[in-house]
């Protein structure tokens, strides 16, 4: 049961343009909402959070949008640029049990972004 | 100056070994985590350790035993290797709780563990 889904395995724009990776999650228990970022060979490096009181987020070129209601978030990436081409993973994160300061994340499958020169 | 690192990056072993990863962060995390990232590319927590205490066990099989000889430390140990073991492996450490819910996670180069 996938609690965090990306949809699209993949996603194709040219440079300059805008890039939009979408989430969609089922848990409503889930707080805080991460994007990571994984070229091939390495760990997956932190790119942009989200808490859950708040809709949008923005951090020089990227930018992440949340609807709590339709359980969807989105990163926007613009301008893209040929470097930004690599695997997208969505992550949320849910306090485990009450009273405690433990999380879990739960990631999404990963978008492969190309950014074409 | 790494902030999260393992050892070994490759382990090609034969079925039936026993072998370890090794991972270290120098953030000055309390919490640190193990993830499997197998063929289908899903990233599945582990285990996760607080202050050496276990906190997480995600219904891994008892052949996999972290190992945490301190807050910096999170080692994984896999006895009798199975075909089925083989994946990336990526250790991951954090301090929740740094000014906003939820928790976010610094990982590691990641280990990929071929089982023969």
């Amino acid at each position: 049961d996938q609690q965090v889904k990306q949809n699209s395995p993949s996603l194709s724009v040219q440079e300059g343009r805008i890039s939009i990776l979408n989430c969609d999650y089922t848990n409503s228990m889930f707080d805080y909402f991460l994007w990571y970022k994984k070229y091939p060979a390495e760990g997956p490096t932190f790119l942009i959070s989200i808490s859950s009181i708040k809709d949008k987020n923005e951090d020089g070129r990227f930018t992440v949008f949340l609807n709590k209601s339709a359980k969807h978030l989105s990163l926007h990436i613009v301008p893209s640029q040929p470097g930004d081409s690599a695997v997208y993973f969505c992550a949320a994160s849910a306090l485990l049990g009450s009273g405690g300061s433990n999380y879990k994340l739960t990631f999404g499958k990963g978008t492969l972004l190309t950014v074409n020169p | 100056d790494t902030a999260v690192s393992q050892t070994p990056k490759y382990l090609v072993t034969q079925m039936g070994n026993d072998k370890s990863i090794k991972c270290e962060q120098n953030l000055g995390h309390d919490t640190m985590y193990w993830y499997k990232q197998d063929s289908k590319k899903f990233l599945k927590i582990m285990f996760s350790y607080n202050n050496k205490e276990l906190i997480i066990n995600e219904t891994v099989p008892n052949r996999f035993s972290p190992k945490s000889p301190d807050k910096a430390h999170l080692n994984l140990h896999i006895n009798s290797l199975e075909l089925g073991d083989s994946a990336v492996y990526f250790c991951a450490s954090s301090h929740p709780g740094q000014g906003h819910p939820g928790d976010t996670q610094y990982f590691g180069p990641g280990t990929r563990l071929t089982v023969l």
